[in-house]
C-alpha cells in the first residue's frame, strides 16, 4: 500500500515570500501520479498542481511549483511571492496509474501567510 | 466546466432520520467518489464508483448506502447514524482510462452533523 507523509503540520511565511512544503512517499509502483491540493477554510479542495511519475520535468503553474525526485520518493511544494489568499491547508497526494484509482493522502501542512 | 455540486451544503439529523447526500457533475466523468473528513484530518475514502459500478467500499459501516443512478449522480444513503459520524462529506470525480489526465476534482462538501 502506498503511504504519503507530511512532516511539517504548520508553517508561515511573510507576504511576498518564498516557502516550500515537503512531501515524501513510498510506494512499489513506477507510474503514477501526484498531486498538490489546497483547501482553504471555505473546505473546498482546489487542485493547485500535478505531477505525472514519467515525465522528469517539474511541474509549475504560475507561482507554485514542484520539486520531484523520483528515485528519492520526494515531491515538495514551492510558492513563490505568498499572498495572504494562499493561507490553507495543503494536502500532498498520491494515485497509482494502473492500480487503485483513488488519492491517498498526506497528514496536511497549515500554512498561514502573514501580512 | 469543471464543477462538482454537492447539495445540501449542511444538514443536521437525528440517530434515527434517514437522510441522503448528492452529488452531481456534468463532465462526462465515469468516476466519482465519496469521502469523509474530519476536522484537522486528511480525506478518508469511503467509495468508488466506475461506469455506475461500486468497485471500491473502504469497510464503510452499512449504515452508510452508496448509490449511482446514472453517470452525472451519486448519492450518499445515511440511516441510523451516531453522533461520531458527524464530519465533511466530500464529492469528487475523475475521467477514467489511463491516458484520460487523472485529475480528481471535489465538490464543496456537504457538513454532516448527527445529534
Amino acid at each position: 500500500a502506498q503511504t504519503v507523509t507530511q512532516s511539517q503540520p504548520e508553517m508561515s511565511v511573510q507576504e511576498a515570500e518564498t516557502v516550500t512544503l515537503s512531501c515524501t512517499y513510498d510506494t512499489s509502483e513506477s507510474n503514477y501520479y501526484l498531486f498538490w491540493y489546497k483547501q482553504p477554510p471555505s473546505r473546498q479542495m482546489i487542485l493547485v498542481i500535478r505531477q505525472e511519475a514519467y515525465k522528469q520535468q517539474n511541474a509549475t503553474e504560475n507561482r507554485f511549483s514542484v520539486n520531484f525526485q523520483k528515485a528519492a520518493k520526494s515531491f515538495s511544494l514551492k510558492i513563490s511571492d505568498s499572498q495572504l489568499g494562499d493561507t490553507a491547508m495543503y494536502f500532498c497526494a498520491f494515485m497509482s496509474h494502473t492500480g487503485r484509482r483513488a488519492l491517498t493522502f498526506g497528514s496536511g501542512t497549515r500554512l498561514q501567510v502573514q501580512p | 466546466d469543471t464543477e462538482v455540486t454537492q447539495t445540501p451544503k449542511h444538514l443536521v439529523m437525528g440517530m434515527t432520520n434517514k437522510k441522503s447526500l448528492k452529488c452531481e457533475q456534468h463532465m462526462g466523468h465515469r468516476a466519482m467518489y465519496w469521502y469523509k473528513q474530519k476536522a484537522k484530518k486528511p480525506p478518508e475514502l469511503m467509495f468508488v464508483y466506475s461506469y455506475e459500478k461500486l468497485s471500491i467500499n473502504e469497510s464503510v459501516p452499512s449504515r452508510f448506502s452508496p448509490e449511482c443512478p446514472n453517470s452525472s449522480l451519486l448519492n450518499l444513503h445515511l440511516h441510523a447514524l451516531q453522533p461520531e459520524d458527524s464530519a465533511l462529506y466530500l464529492c469528487a470525480s475523475t475521467r477514467t482510462g489511463h491516458d484520460s489526465g487523472n485529475t480528481i476534482y471535489f465538490g464543496e462538501g456537504s457538513w454532516l452533523t448527527v445529534v
